[in-house]
Formats: structure tokens, C-alpha cells, sequence
């Protein structure tokens, strides 16, 4: 696609609840990020793929946060058993990837998640 | 650890006035990258400017500049003649090995008709 498309757009859920969040990247970029941005806050980074496999995923803030690339392009960030404390636009971003990436990262519009 | 700061939560502008916002970071190492981030309403974050900090010279986009400062580890964003479509939240990053980023919490810009 032209940009990074995220869905849905707003998701509203109850405590508890299941929760998944779609990444579609540019296409051709190999990296793929996900990022946590709470209200007066700067993106917090969640996990990182370069291809189909977490490079890095020490962002991600406990065992109920899962996410997985299987093709090497849509991501699929999971959430289980909802907490409110997770409420939060939960942003993507590609990149071309490869070794050291010294571009820019090409963000979606987000993903905002109320939990309530 | 690596940590990014800006210290000005809002910062306000006259229209085709001046305006910097700044940022500092923390880091030990010698090589790596820093950049500013705009995001509109829209909630779509988009590259502003990219500095390297093994160059010396100072970052310029049209209307943006940098001001580098890799002793003092700031880097301050200039924005020249300011103009209503620049009214959001900017944001500082640092990268050092390019596949983690560090944002601060924000500066948000008001341009004032």
C-alpha cells in the first residue's frame, strides 16, 4: 500500500476482554515497529521485527502483550485479558530495515484502545 | 540508559515568526542518530529532520534547521517563518543502533494567525 494502515482505527473494550490490533507496513519495508503512546506521553516501543521474527521485544510490558509478523508483512499485536491501565494509541511503523537503519521510520495513524 | 528530554511542554509562535524548540539526550555512545518528529492531529507521525552525530554540520530542511550540540547532547529544532500548517506535537528521537528509537514526551506548537 501507499502507507502504513493500522485497524481498526479506535477499539473500545471491557477488563478482561481479548484484543487485536492490525499492522499492514508499506510494502517492501522489512522492519516493522510497534509503539505504545499514552496521553502526554512520547511513543514508548513495544517490539521490533525485521522480517517474520521479533528482533527485539523487550519493549513489550508483560506476558498479556503478544505480536507476530508470520509472512514478514501485517503484524498482529494481541492483548489478552485487557487491563484499563492499557489504554493507549498503539502506533506502527515501517522502515526499509536491513542492518542499521539510519532512515526514517514511517508511521500509521494509530490504533486508539479503550479499555473499559 | 538512553533517555531523551524536552523540557517545554507548549510552546507558542507568531505566525511567519521564529521559533526552537529544544531537547536533550543521554548517552554514552559516540555514534548514532537524533530526530525531530511532527505529529497533527491525525495522530500520523512524520520525519521532520535527521541529524548524524559523527557529522558535524548542522541538519537543514527548508524551514527547519538543528542545533547540534554533541558535547552538551542537545538538539534543538529551529523552525523559520512559521506558518499555521505547523501547529502540532513535535517530538525528539535518538537512535543508536536504528532499530529501537527514544522519544521524548512532546512539545506542543501553537502558531498564532
Amino acid at each position: 500500500g501507499a502507507g502504513v494502515s493500522q485497524t481498526p482505527s479506535n477499539k473500545v473494550t471491557e477488563k478482561g476482554k481479548y484484543v487485536e490490533l492490525r499492522c499492514d507496513p508499506i510494502s517492501g519495508h522489512t522492519a516493522l515497529y510497534w509503539y505504545r503512546q499514552s496521553l502526554g506521553q512520547g511513543p514508548e516501543f513495544l517490539i521490533y521485527f525485521q522480517g517474520t521474527g521479533a528482533a527485539d521485544d523487550s519493549g513489550l510490558p508483560n506476558d498479556r502483550f503478544f505480536a507476530v509478523r508470520p509472512e514478514g508483512s501485517v503484524s498482529t499485536l494481541k492483548i489478552q485479558r485487557t487491563e484499563r491501565g492499557d489504554s493507549a494509541v498503539y502506533l506502527c511503523a515501517s522502515s526499509l530495515g536491513g542492518g542499521k537503519n539510519t532512515g526514517e521510520l514511517f508511521f500509521g495513524e494509530g490504533s486508539r484502545l479503550t479499555v473499559l | 540508559a538512553q533517555t531523551v528530554t524536552q523540557s517545554q511542554p507548549e510552546m507558542s509562535v507568531q505566525e511567519a515568526e521564529t521559533v526552537t524548540l529544544s531537547c536533550t539526550y543521554d548517552t554514552s555512545e559516540s555514534d548514532y542518530y537524533l530526530f525531530w518528529y511532527k505529529q497533527p492531529p491525525s495522530r500520523q507521525m512524520i520525519l521532520v529532520i535527521r541529524q548524524e552525530a559523527y557529522k558535524q554540520q548542522n541538519a537543514t530542511e527548508n524551514r527547519f534547521s538543528v542545533n547540534f550540540q554533541k558535547a552538551a547532547k542537545s538538539f534543538s529544532l529551529k523552525i523559520s517563518d512559521s506558518q499555521l500548517g505547523d501547529a502540532a506535537m513535535y517530538f525528539c528521537a535518538y537512535s543508536f543502533t536504528g532499530n529501537q528509537f527514544y522519544f521524548g514526551t512532546g512539545t506542543s506548537l501553537t502558531v498564532i494567525p
